[in-house]
């Protein structure tokens, strides 16, 4: 079984700090997808990549970075935190360097709160 | 920007009822996919539909598609307690520089009653 595991289920930050999410997969996917989930919003995507030291833009990259230094680890930085961040953010994996909109495993997600 | 939109937004029935939810879209798809969401965690893929498919069946699930009304159903038959949880249709979307995406709807939010 495919597995994406997130570095924290809950984090609590300030506002103006750098904060790191990171997401591992087990599986030698290729492609690699960080969301923000909010109420009434959805899942939107943010930021996606589909080999090492490659990324692409998603909907709402504003505010945030990303980093794929090794093919299985996928993070997402927050450079100075702000209270709009303050959400549920989820990792997610495909296989397949050209068809990211196949099948996707997810990790259970980290909350985020940022006072 | 081409979306799913689940139907309905919420949905409460009795243990051994059967649950159907639907979702619309709105462009031309190469598959759609349905998802579930227990409170508080990550995604688990459920199915997935191929355009050219009509319809798709994984033990109590069976999934439809229609794509000359754009629209799909999932179908929880004999529906359990442990099938409470969110149920979410995404479709694939061009993004910039032609790669692709999925984007998902808000989904319909199942209660199953004991």
């Amino acid at each position: 079984d495919v597995k994406v595991t997130q570095s924290s289920r809950y984090l609590v930050k300030r506002t103006g700090e750098k904060v790191f999410l990171e997401c591992v997969q087990d599986m030698d996917h290729e492609n690699m997808f960080w969301y923000r989930q909010d109420p009434g919003l959805g899942l939107r995507l943010i930021y996606f990549s589909y080999d090492v030291k490659m990324k692409e833009k998603g909907d709402i990259p504003e505010g945030y970075s990303v980093s794929r230094e090794k093919k299985e680890r996928f993070s997402l930085i927050l450079e100075s935190a702000s209270t709009n961040q303050t959400s549920m953010y989820l990792c997610a994996s495909s296989r397949g360097l050209t068809r990211p909109q196949e099948t996707q495993y997810f990790g259970p997600g980290t909350r985020l709160l940022v006072l | 920007s081409q979306q799913g939109e689940e139907d309905p937004q919420a949905l409460s029935i009795q243990e051994g009822e059967n649950a159907t939810m639907n979702c619309s879209y709105k462009t031309s798809i190469n598959n759609l996919q349905w998802y579930r969401q227990n409170s508080g965690r990550g995604l688990v893929h459920l199915i997935l539909i191929r355009s050219n498919e009509r319809e798709k069946h994984s033990g109590r699930l069976r999934v439809t598609l229609d794509t000359s009304k754009k629209s799909s159903s999932l179908l929880i038959t004999a529906s359990r307690a442990a099938d409470t949880a969110s149920y979410f249709c995404a479709t694939d979307s061009p993004l910039q520089g032609g790669s692709e995406k999925l984007v998902f709807g808000k989904g319909t939010k199942l209660t199953v009653n004991p």
